[in-house]
């Protein structure tokens, strides 16, 4: 167990609709990032977050969005989903920018 | 652009054998190297890291992986595999000059039969 917790395990939904996916860091990280991890793709970086702010941005569609709370949670917010949306997405989080990242559970996120 | 390559996609080997897992990067500053294990249905777990000092680390379950700088290579290898390293096998890289992310190669899956 990493410590970090992302929530929900699985969720399923349909073409169009809108999620939010919720990752709790470790006690005491700062930094937050989200990874998205495909059969085509592979893992892929999508955004990173260090003490509620934005620090950089990857292969991230503008339909996706994300955010860190002052309680340093993160969520990643998922508009008009695609078929091509359904992935594992994960969470990281490490004490600073440097750092080891590790990973949560993940979230399978499938789309109908 | 910067890439991790890993050129075996999948590995099969019997108990007790010996592995070598290949990791090459192409980025000509200094990096931070990481190797990661995902075993069936799980998430991401590190296995060793290497950020400077000895090129040869010692990581989790009898893993170790060398860095070497002139290959810009960080191979993964355990002398004597085990039914439960049966998993998939990241490298990552991380630019010291832009740590806000982990380059993943596309991974290795290691099968190990009894």
């Amino acid at each position: 167990d990493s410590g970090v917790t992302q929530t929900p395990k699985h969720l399923i939904t349909a073409t169009g609709q809108r999620v939010t996916l919720r990752c709790s860091p470790r006690s005491g990280d700062l930094s937050v990032y989200w990874y998205q991890q495909s059969l085509d793709q592979g893992l892929q970086f999508l955004i990173h977050y260090y003490n509620g702010e934005e620090r950089a941005k990857g292969n991230i569609l503008e339909r996706f969005s994300a955010q860190q709370f002052p309680d340093l949670h993160s969520e990643l917010n998922l508009s008009s989903l695609e078929l091509g949306d359904s992935a594992l997405y994960f969470c990281a989080s490490s004490i600073d920018l440097t750092d080891t990242q590790y990973f949560g559970p993940g979230t399978r996120l499938t789309v109908l | 652009a910067q890439s991790v390559s890993q050129h075996n996609h999948h590995v099969i080997l019997s108990e007790a054998a010996s592995l070598e897992l290949g990791c090459n990067y192409s980025y000509g500053g200094t990096v931070n190297l990481f190797w990661y294990v995902q075993y069936p249905g799980q998430h991401l777990q590190l296995l060793l890291k290497y950020f400077s000092g000895d090129p040869l680390v010692k990581g989790i379950k009898g893993f170790e992986a060398e860095f070497i700088k002139s290959k810009f290579s960080f191979n993964l290898r355990k002398p004597s595999v085990q039914w439960s390293d049966t998993a998939e096998y990241f490298c990552a890289v991380n630019p010291i000059s832009n740590t806000d992310k982990l380059i993943f190669g596309t991974g290795t899956r290691l099968q190990v039969f009894p």
